[in-house]
């Protein structure tokens, strides 16, 4: 069964610097998606970022990239230059598709701090 | 074009009652997901459903809890009988095709008293 370890429950960052959350999957299919997603105090989820396994060229949207490492299975975030904003739950997720229906697998979050 | 509506947003139940969650997906979406976030935790999948259709529902408790999305309507999560270790935070997500991106709604907080 595909598994999906954040092993930062908190990470802290000083306001403009850059910081990192790790993500580590399991899985044995050759094909499939990666998302982060970020979940503020509101509880909404919103969408950072998504990276198919089959493109090796590192996802980016503004100030957040991955590093998607597809033989170590490991798809960390980082987020350049953080903005007080930022602070929220990150949740790493992979996407499978089993006849025809699709399951996201979440992990266990990481709590993020933007000290100002 | 409106995201993914979920009502309530909380609702509290006694030990014993009933627990109906709505959500209305994004127009023109026709698949839903409903997960369940217990706290400090990630999402968990429940169930699967396109238009009168449960699609996948292996991560439904197998006793008191069911999901619908009828032709007309919105699709519902019903939990029977609701205890104290069903309260969580309960996510509905909708996607045009099966394997598009999901949409999230905002969620329903249920408390159980």
């Amino acid at each position: 069964a595909q598994t999906v370890t954040q092993s930062q429950p908190e990470m802290s960052v000083q306001e403009a610097e850059t910081v990192t959350l790790s993500c580590t999957y399991d899985t044995s299919e050759s094909d499939y998606y990666l998302f982060w997603y970020k979940q503020p105090p509101s509880r909404q989820m919103i969408l950072v970022i998504r990276q198919e396994a089959y493109k090796q060229q590192n996802a980016t949207e503004n100030r957040f990239s991955v590093n998607f490492q597809k033989a170590a299975k490991s798809f960390s975030l980082k987020i350049s230059d953080s903005q007080l904003g930022d602070a929220a739950m990150y949740f790493c997720a992979y996407r499978r598709v089993i006849q025809g229906a699709q399951k996201l697998v979440f992990g266990q979050g990481t709590r993020l701090t933007i000290n100002p | 074009n409106a995201g993914v509506m979920q009502n309530p947003r909380h609702l509290v139940r006694r030990r014993g009652q009933e627990a109906r969650l709505r959500c209305s997906p994004m127009k023109g979406h026709s698949h839903v997901y409903w997960y369940r976030q217990l706290p400090e935790e990630g999402l968990k999948f429940m169930v699967y459903l396109q238009k009168e259709n449960i699609i996948d529902e292996s991560g439904m408790p197998k006793e008191r809890f069911s999901a619908e999305f009828p032709k007309e309507g919105p699709s519902i999560l019903r939990i029977q009988q609701v205890v104290r270790g069903d309260s969580a935070a309960y996510f509905c997500a909708s996607s045009p095709t099966y394997n598009s991106p999901l949409h999230f709604g905002n969620g329903t907080r249920l408390t159980v008293t």
